[in-house]
């Protein structure tokens, strides 16, 4: 049972486009939405995290907006580069612990 | 800064054979995971530790064991590997519940290590 969904699954963008990655979750005790970014034969590694107080969050050109109601998140990267040609990926954690429970990820490319 | 190290980077296993996937982390942290990694099925939970001596199981532990004797080390344990064990697998460690509101979810991932079971 996937508790978040990530969609689309790959994206293509143009040099300077807006890459729109969406995740939906289920569980109301969750608490703590982060992204995660992977290159080629790496780990991931956290880009961004949001808190349920607040709807959005900027990080120079990286943008997580937050909708409680809807149950929803997503990860707006603004003037692409082909540097952030990556699988991305959504995760949720709730209030008991500190266990991340991940979308299916999205594979950005981003054309020069 | 190693961070959290992984060993092997890579492994090819035949189908019964045992294996044990190395992980250590130099930042002190309680919490320590292992994920499994598959096309379109993100990161798997596999087995986890909140503190030395502890282990717990995640999502999809069956086939795998887990040891967490010092704090910095965790070990995932093959003992008959199938070909449905195929994956890259991931490390992960993190400050846990010590590491305050802010940090506790912070999760840093090792390289990985690809392994094919024939």
């Amino acid at each position: 049972q996937q508790q978040v969904k990530q969609s689309p699954q790959s994206l293509i963008v143009q040099k300077g486009g807006i890459s729109i990655i969406n995740c939906a979750y289920e569980n109301t005790a969750f608490d703590y939405f982060p992204w995660y970014q992977q290159f080629p034969g790496k780990g991931p590694a956290l880009l961004i995290a949001i808190r349920p107080d607040v709807s959005e969050k900027k990080e120079g050109r990286f943008t997580i907006s937050f909708n409680k109601s809807a149950k929803q998140f997503s990860l707006h990267i603004m003037d692409s580069q082909p540097g952030d040609s990556a699988t991305y990926f959504c995760a949720a954690a709730g209030t008991s612990g500190s266990r991340l429970t991940f979308g299916e990820g999205t594979q950005l490319t981003v054309n020069p | 800064n190693a961070g959290v190290t992984q060993t092997p980077k890579f492994r090819v296993l035949k189908t019964g054979q045992s294996m044990t996937l190395l992980c250590a982390q130099d930042m002190n942290h309680e919490y320590m995971y292992w994920y499994r990694q598959d096309p379109g099925m993100g990161l798997r939970l596999i087995h986890y530790s909140v503190g030395e001596g502890t282990t717990a199981k995640g999502e999809v532990p069956d086939g795998y064991n887990v040891s967490r004797l010092k704090k910095q080390n965790f070990l995932l344990g093959l003992e008959s590997a199938a070909p449905s064990q195929t994956s890259v697998y991931f490390c992960a460690s993190s400050y846990g519940l010590a590491g305050g509101t802010l940090a506790k979810n912070i999760q840093y991932f090792g390289a990985g290590t690809r392994l094919s079971v024939l």
